[in-house]
């Protein structure tokens, strides 16, 4: 049973469009983070939000944590073909330490 | 630090045969997990350890598959024998203790059984 679901599974947007990924469950985390993954390569961390409501920036992504801690946001602004990958998001649950549940991924293609 | 390191990033072995995947994890970190990944299942948590001990191993899918870690700088995942739907990319990871500072995967090992 997979706890945290994305959503789009797949998204093919071109250069300079803008895109959000979203990442639900019925279940509060005490933490979410966010990974892309490229081909060949294992997933990298991009950000941790702990706090429900908090905002972060990287760039040109921003990041979202809901207010009751059961979903989160991905916003790329701009989008460029680096960009292009697997997106993972993956929740934390206090008192079981460094267990992650990761979610189903969306993979972005971004063309020029 | 060199990172997560596994070996071998590719292996293709024929039905019944015994495979062993290898990973050293970053040094300090107390966490070593095994994934596997498919397109049809995603990121799956196989097993995990924490200062070498084996915290859950749940997600190993049966018998065939086994795990150690004889050391804080080494450790094996071991499938025997193995199935063609074991076919995917099996990854290690290890992290601090906490969920703030996420995990460092290695490259992944690309397993096909034939």
């Amino acid at each position: 049973t997979q706890l945290l679901e994305q959503s789009p599974q797949f998204l093919s947007i071109q250069e300079g469009e803008n895109l959000t990924v979203y990442c639900n469950s019925s279940s509060v985390f005490s933490s979410l983070q966010w990974y892309r993954q490229e081909p060949g390569e294992g997933p990298v961390l991009l950000v941790t939000v702990v706090t429900g409501g908090e905002v972060k920036k990287l760039k040109r992504l921003t990041f979202q944590f809901g207010d009751a801690r059961k979903d989160s946001s991905l916003h790329i602004t701009a989008a460029q073909p680096g960009d292009t990958g697997l997106y993972l998001c993956a929740g934390g649950k206090a008192g079981t330490a460094s267990k992650l549940t990761f979610g189903t991924g969306t993979r972005l293609q971004v063309t020029l | 630090d060199a990172g997560v390191i596994q070996s071998p990033r590719h292996e293709v072995t024929e039905m019944g045969q015994e495979v062993t995947l290898r990973c050293k994890p970053i040094s300090g970190h107390d966490y070593l997990f095994w994934y596997r990944q498919t397109m049809m299942r995603g990121l799956e948590l196989l097993i995990y350890f924490n200062n070498n001990v084996p915290i859950d191993d749940s997600g190993m899918p049966e018998d065939r598959f086994s795990a150690k870690m004889p050391n804080a700088s080494f450790s094996t995942l071991k499938i025997q024998p193995s199935e063609p739907r074991d076919s995917a990319v099996y990854f290690c990871a290890s992290s601090l203790p906490g969920q703030g500072d996420g995990y460092t995967f290695g490259s992944g090992t690309r397993l096909t059984v034939v």
